[in-house]
């Protein structure tokens, strides 16, 4: 099976490190997508890629964030200068591009981030 | 903007119990309209979805359908099982600058007892 991957899939970190998390979308999506899910809450849009260009980022992402997808292919998403409020559940999903028809997105099982 | 609001829970049924769970929803133009689920120590995967008004989406023994009157969405099963425990999320897509996104609820926790 060829699903939306992502890893680390736990990492704990102390307030103020770096933290770097990757994606590897489905092979044939051009489309890439980070989302931010809290506990209880549902997840929310950080920003996607289109390719290897990042076309749209949420006022959620912060300027201690950022983003990449270098070749079009896997993305990565760091986190500088972590705090605790950082910590969450960080969702990457792939699809082709608008979503398909109808917008459907596949979902990676999460990386979570826990900031001591 | 965009909104989804779910009912809020936790929801516990027992077994072969009826599930309803509610979804209502604000948006512009024609979003298409989804049910992910999540199971314990899983990803968000897709249940059911329906593209277009009166639309009804199915899956697994789970049922919506999609009511542009009432801009609702409510995920219905007549009969749950233990496995059908997990938390299920509504969402819509619409447009945003140029590409879909997914606007999603606060979920629903159900707990199926045996």
């Amino acid at each position: 099976d060829t699903g939306v991957s992502q890893n680390p899939r736990h990492k704990i970190t102390k307030r103020g490190q770096n933290v770097t998390f990757r994606c590897d979308p489905i092979s044939e999506h051009n489309r890439l997508y980070w989302y931010r899910q809290t506990l209880g809450q549902g997840p929310e849009f950080l920003t996607y890629f289109q390719n290897e260009a990042q076309l749209e980022k949420s006022r959620l992402l912060s300027d201690r964030f950022s983003a990449e997808r270098p070749k079009g292919s896997f993305s990565t998403l760091e986190i500088q200068r972590t705090e605790q409020g950082d910590s969450a559940m960080y969702l990457c999903a792939s699809s082709w591009t608008s979503g398909g028809p109808h917008g459907e997105l596949f979902f990676g099982e999460g990386s979570r981030l826990t900031v001591l | 903007g965009d909104s989804v609001t779910q009912m809020e829970g936790p929801v516990t049924l027992s077994e072969e119990a009826f599930l309803t769970i509610n979804c209502t929803y604000t948006a512009t133009g024609y979003p298409s309209l989804f049910w992910y689920v999540q199971y314990p120590g899983e990803g968000l995967q897709l249940l059911l979805k329906a593209t277009k008004a009166d639309d009804k989406g199915s899956n697994k023994g789970f049922e919506a359908t999609y009511r542009k009157e009432t801009t609702s969405f409510h995920l219905e099963k007549g009969s749950v099982q233990v496995s059908d425990s997990a938390v299920y999320f509504c969402a819509l897509s619409s447009f945003s600058g140029s590409a879909r996104q997914l606007t999603f609820g606060s979920g629903t926790q159900l707990t199926v007892l045996p």
